[in-house]
């Protein structure tokens, strides 16, 4: 079973700062797969990015989402007020979904 | 518009069952899975498993094998999470979602319901 293990935990930057956000797999994994989601406080989580690069519908172009294999990236150009909460990576495979545990973009 | 609409909170005394219901509107219930995803207070994101509203198959996350019955009523849209054997760490909210069915589709989950919560407590 693939384990996803997203990095850092917690993200402490201002608004107008560049985010980061990695997922890794346990073992390579088909990017048309990978997914992330934002989640709020009190919210189902909303899909931002599938396909590792795809943008849903409506999502700002300063999220973008790149990788391959094991390690996966969400990029989050400038940080808007709005941006601060977390993030899931998930992966499909073998018939099974699994998620990463979150990172916290939180406001410094 | 699409829509995932679920029932409310529960609260439930240990060892008994919870069934949860998630009722879809705005496209074909049975042209896509319906997923269940289960949040503990301050926690992540954990799947639980998915059923194929057309032909009822179901696939369960390994933790949840043999504690966990997810159904659909196709005459009213809805789909059911039914847990059983509750105890305290099952105190959580539970989302419905949507993705599509096909493997030659991203399989990610689309649309989500409000989530229910679910209590255990004695």
């Amino acid at each position: 079973e693939i384990v996803l293990t997203q990095s850092p935990g917690t993200l402490s930057l201002s608004p107008g700062e560049r985010a980061t956000l990695s997922c890794r797999a346990s073992q390579s994994v088909s990017s048309s797969y990978l997914t992330w989601y934002q989640q709020k406080p009190g919210q189902a989580p909303r899909l931002l990015i599938y396909g590792a690069s795809r943008r849903d519908t409506g999502v700002p172009d300063r999220f973008s989402g790149s990788g391959s294999g094991t390690d996966f990236t969400l990029t989050i150009s400038r940080l808007e007020p709005e941006d601060f909460a977390v993030y899931y990576c998930q992966h499909y495979g073998s018939s099974l979904w699994t998620f990463g545990q979150g990172t916290k973009v939180e406001i410094k | 518009q699409v829509q995932l609409v679920q029932s409310g909170a529960e609260v439930r005394e240990p060892g008994a069952s919870v069934k949860v219901s998630c009722q879809a509107s705005g496209y074909s219930f049975t042209g896509y899975y319906i997923h269940w995803v289960r949040q503990a207070p301050g926690q992540g994101l954990e799947w639980m498993g998915r059923i194929n509203p057309k032909s009822a198959g179901t696939v369960y996350a390994r933790k949840f094998q043999g504690r966990v019955t997810m159904t659909r009523d196709t005459s009213i849209n809805t789909a059911y999470m039914e847990l059983h054997g509750l105890i305290y760490d099952d105190t959580a909210v539970y989302y419905c979602g949507r993705s599509c069915g096909d493997i030659t589709c991203p399989l990610h989950f689309d649309y989500w319901g409000q989530g229910a919560l679910v209590t255990v407590s004695s």
